[in-house]
């Protein structure tokens, strides 16, 4: 099936830990992105790559380290988890920056 | 920066027709996007407006006035399965490449 993955689809672990989410997308898009959305429903952007170069990256603590290592694939790794990191984590592809986006279908961060 | 403001909250009947405000402040607009979200799952894309007007697809309708800096979600034949949260979203930024998300309008269709 054509889609945007990510892996894992829920992660739950202690305050203090390092942690990676995985995504990729076989659409043949340019442009992946990192979206959290909190309890309430709000969706903040984190980090935008177009062709595995940075193109957004919001004022999102330093903890938070996009890697492409090419264009089907962005990670998101965090260290030293905290309870705020809770949230559902949602990678994104579009054919270039300003197309539509195609969502994953999330990895639910639950930090105890 | 980016603000959007739309309704939390709308609740309609099957088969009504509803319409979701949204309103946005931005430096650099490029177009309104409009994204459904059923609870627990990831958000698709509905429609785009770059140009004032309406754009049509099926039940589903999206207007947008430049001037007045709003746009507006309207469905059509309200169904069961159109309960989901709406979020309007606009492109923003260098080159139109920053997509930011409004808070979102849970809709709760009733028989």
């Amino acid at each position: 099936d054509t889609a945007v993955s990510q892996t894992p689809k829920y992660l739950v672990t202690q305050m203090g830990n390092d942690k990676s989410i995985k995504c990729e997308q076989n659409l043949g898009h340019d442009t992946m992105y990192w979206y959290k959305q909190d309890s309430k429903k709000f969706l903040k952007i984190m980090f935008s790559y177009n062709n595995k170069e940075l193109i957004i990256n919001e004022t999102v603590p330093n903890r938070f380290s996009p890697k492409s290592p090419d264009k089907a694939h962005l990670n998101l790794h965090i260290n030293s988890l905290e309870l705020g990191d809770s949230a559902v984590y949602f990678c994104a592809s579009s054919q270039d920056p300003g197309s539509p986006l195609h969502f994953g279908n999330g990895t639910r961060l639950t930090v105890t | 920066g980016q603000s959007l403001e739309q309704p939390s909250e709308v609740t309609a009947v099957e088969g009504a027709i509803v319409q979701i405000n949204c309103t946005y402040q931005t430096s650099g607009f490029y177009g309104l996007s409009w994204y459904q979200q059923h609870d627990g799952g990831a958000p698709t894309f509905l429609s785009y407006n770059a140009l004032d007007g309406l754009e049509e697809t099926g039940r589903f309708s999206s207007f947008l006035s430049r001037s007045d800096s709003y746009g507006y979600l309207l469905l059509q034949e309200l169904q069961m399965k159109d309960s989901a949260s709406y979020f309007c979203a606009v492109y923003s930024g260098g080159g139109g490449n920053k997509l930011t998300f409004g808070t979102g309008t849970q809709l709760k269709v009733e028989l």
